[in-house]
């Protein structure tokens, strides 16, 4: 079946530190990907996506490219602040066919904790 | 403003008192959907509803029973809540097309069954 695997944390990193939080995949056809990330005493909210190969998502400074070579989808910020301190989740959807359910499938998540 | 309701948000209970976890979303969805939350083993989908009256299993359905008999509503009931299901739950949402597929998430009910 489909599966994420992300590393592992916590990661703990300095202000204006680059954060790199490998995810990869096993999935049959071209899922969609995606990076969600959930702060402290939160719900889970959408951080960014990207549906097809070589499509790069990006929002808040942060940015992951779809590569199905590698089956990867990294996500990636140049300069992390403290406000970025969170849980963050990669994630797959399925292809259409497979779409009953509308069923993501998560990683473990990874804890980053971003100190002044 | 576009939301995931869900109550409560914390829940502590004994083992075998029947409780049940509201969702509520004003988007006017027709996919919902309940998750746990377990340390390492990111979210879990437990159940799922295409549209009203339509619901079914996830990958960990045991123990867990949904009614959707209104598209806003999906409630989460656990019959006899035993240890195990000591957990994190989040509800989503989303649109049934499934090229716009975004899941909204509630801000979780934190479930403890002594």
């Amino acid at each position: 079946g489909d599966s994420v695997t992300q590393m592992e944390g916590p990661v703990t990193l300095s202000e204006e530190a680059f954060l790199t939080i490998n995810c990869t995949y096993t999935a049959t056809g071209y899922p969609s990907l995606f990076w969600y990330v959930q702060y402290p005493g939160e719900g889970l909210q959408l951080l960014l996506k990207a549906t097809k190969a070589d499509d790069k998502g990006s929002n808040k400074g942060f940015e992951a490219t779809y590569r199905k070579e590698t089956t990867s989808f990294h996500l990636e910020k140049g300069s992390v602040q403290v406000s970025d301190s969170a849980v963050y989740f990669c994630a797959l959807l399925a292809p259409l066919i497979k779409a009953a359910g509308n069923k993501l499938t998560f990683g473990g998540g990874t804890r980053v904790l971003v100190k002044p | 403003e576009a939301q995931v309701t869900q109550n409560p948000r914390y829940l502590i209970t004994v083992t075998g008192k029947k409780l049940t976890v509201t969702c509520s979303q004003n988007m006017n969805h027709e996919y919902m959907s309940w998750y746990r939350q377990d340390p390492g083993l990111g979210l879990r989908q437990i159940y799922y509803s295409m549209n009203v009256e339509v619901t079914d299993k996830g990958d960990v359905p045991e123990g867990y029973k949904v009614s959707r008999k209104e598209k806003r509503n999906f409630p989460l009931i656990l019959e006899s809540p035993s240890p195990n299901q000591t957990s994190l739950y989040f509800c989503a949402s989303a649109d049934a097309d499934w090229a716009k597929n975004i899941q909204y998430f509630g801000a979780g009910t934190r479930l403890s069954v002594l």
